[in-house]
C-alpha cells in the first residue's frame, strides 16, 4: 500500500502562513472527503488537527485549516508559532477491496 | 476523560509472537470502531487495522494481513492485536486509537514499543 505523497519538510518565519500539500489517488484523497490531519511532536502520540478534509475539532487553534482539490488535499497554518513546530500526516481512506487507510510520509513543520 | 493505555510490548526474537492489549476508559469502547497504528523508529505512522464494533469487519494493511489478528473484549473494555510471525521490520511502537466511525481517529493512546530481533 503506497503512502500519500506530502513534502518532506516545510518552513516558514514565526507569523507567516504554510501549506503542506498531500497528494494521492482517485481512489483515496479524490475518492471522498475523508481526509484528516495529524500533529506529532516528538515522543509524543499524534494529535487530531483537521477531519473531513476542512473541519477542526473544538479545541484546536483557528490557525489551522484544511482543503482538497481533486487528488491534493492540503493543511494551512496561519501566523506560524514556535509551538507549531511538529511533524504533520494526513491520513485518508482508500477504496478497494479490501478497503483500507494510508497514512501521507509526513511532513516536518520549521519556523526559522 | 477519554484514555486509551496500551500494553504488551516487549523484545522478541524474529519469527515470535507477541499480544499488545489496548485498555479504553471514559467512553463505551463498544460503539466506535477501533484502529492499531505503527510508527518505526524515526520513520513515519502506518495503519495497522481497523476492527467494527461487534467485530463483524476486520481490515488489515498489507504488511501484516494474515500474520497479526485484530479483537476487542468489549465488556472488558479492551482491544487486542495479536502478533504472530514477527519480523525485524515490524519492530515500531504501536498506538491504539479511537475511530469515530467517519474515517478518522480522535483519540490516541501513548503507545507500546515492540522490538524484534535476535
Amino acid at each position: 500500500q503506497s503512502a500519500l505523497t506530502q513534502p518532506a519538510s516545510v518552513s516558514g518565519s514565526p507569523g507567516q502562513s504554510i501549506t503542506i500539500s498531500c497528494t494521492g489517488t482517485s481512489s483515496d484523497v479524490g475518492a471522498y472527503n475523508y481526509v484528516s490531519w495529524y500533529q506529532q511532536h516528538p515522543g509524543k502520540a499524534p494529535k487530531l488537527m483537521i477531519y473531513e478534509v476542512s473541519n477542526r475539532p473544538s479545541g484546536v487553534s483557528n490557525r489551522f485549516s484544511g482543503s482538497k482539490s481533486g487528488n491534493t488535499a492540503s493543511l494551512t497554518i496561519s501566523g506560524l508559532q514556535a509551538e507549531d513546530e511538529a511533524d504533520y500526516y494526513c491520513y485518508s481512506y482508500r477504496t478497494g477491496r479490501p478497503a483500507s487507510f494510508v497514512f501521507g510520509t509526513g511532513t516536518r513543520v520549521t519556523a526559522l | 476523560e477519554v484514555q486509551l493505555v496500551e500494553s504488551g510490548g516487549g523484545l522478541v526474537q524474529p519469527g515470535g509472537s507477541l499480544r499488545l492489549s489496548c485498555a479504553a476508559s471514559g467512553f463505551t469502547l463498544g460503539i466506535y470502531w477501533m484502529t492499531w497504528v505503527r510508527q518505526a523508529p524515526g520513520k513515519g505512522l502506518e495503519w495497522v487495522a481497523n476492527i467494527k464494533q461487534d467485530e463483524s469487519e476486520k481490515y488489515y494493511g498489507d504488511s501484516v494481513r494474515g500474520r497479526f489478528t485484530v479483537s476487542r473484549d468489549n465488556a472488558q473494555n479492551s482491544l487486542y492485536l495479536q502478533m504472530n510471525s514477527l519480523r525485524d521490520e515490524d519492530t515500531a511502537i504501536y498506538y491504539c486509537a479511537r475511530d469515530t466511525g467517519s474515517y478518522y481517529t480522535d483519540y490516541w493512546g501513548q503507545g507500546t514499543l515492540v522490538t524484534v530481533s535476535s
